[in-house]
């Protein structure tokens, strides 16, 4: 079946330094990507949604000069945490569907990016 | 009224117990639906697509019932391994996905 892969899984990082987390569908190209982040005990919350060959597009109140989105390959998108702040620790989640099967297929999740900014 | 909508819980049940969430979603134009579970400090996995004429995975059932806008998850014979958070997701035309809340669920020895 459709598989993501997510990479890190954990990541600890200093304050003000930027971390790269990638997303990799495995088995299907995706021509779309989401990125998600999760609080503890709070609800997924989509971020941003990554477009294969065009800018990604952000919900509102994300910043896109902080989350800086690039979904170079049809297999690939990564998400990059510039200039992190304790307040940017969170789980991170990316998520893609395999537009191929059908149009009611559903989104599979990468293993998730655990961020900690100290 | 947010778009789509859960029971809050969380649902404590014993092992053995049956128990039933309810999901509710506003947007008539919703094409798919789907309940993934969500371990503690993991990510969402697919628990199941629902279908219009409702649909039965071992001891998971899942009802859609269209004309209301609602999507039910039954479980039978709870297990402890059954205890996350339930997902309800519906799915617009295109590509955007709609998660619900959750509903948490333990379920007790």
């Amino acid at each position: 079946g459709a598989v993501v892969s997510q990479h890190p899984s954990w990541v600890i990082c200093k304050s003000g330094t930027s971390v790269k987390i990638e997303c990799r569908s495995l088995d299907f190209q995706a021509t779309t990507m989401f990125w998600y982040r999760q609080f503890p005990k709070q609800s997924l919350m989509l971020m941003a949604t990554s477009n294969e060959g065009s800018k990604a597009t952000y919900e509102q109140g994300v910043e896109k000069d902080k989350f800086l989105i690039n979904h170079a390959s049809l297999t690939l998108s990564t998400l990059t945490v510039t200039s992190a702040h304790p307040e940017d620790s969170s789980f991170y989640i990316c998520s893609a569907r395999d537009p191929g099967r059908s149009d009611n297929s559903p989104l599979h999740f990468g293993n998730g990016t655990r961020l900690t900014v100290t | 009224r947010k778009e789509v909508e859960q029971d809050p819980g969380p649902f404590n049940v014993p092992e053995g117990a049956t128990v039933a969430f309810n999901c509710t979603y506003s947007n008539s134009a919703s094409q798919s639906f789907f309940w993934y579970r969500q371990d503690c400090r993991k990510e969402p996995k697919l628990l199941m697509s629902v279908y219009s004429s409702g649909n039965e995975d071992g001891r998971f059932t899942a009802q859609l019932n269209r004309a209301s806008q609602y999507i039910s998850l039954l479980i039978r014979d709870s297990k402890l391994s059954d205890s996350a958070t339930y997902l309800c997701v519906v799915k617009h035309y295109g590509q955007n996905f709609v998660f619900g809340p959750g509903t948490r669920l333990s379920v007790l020895p």
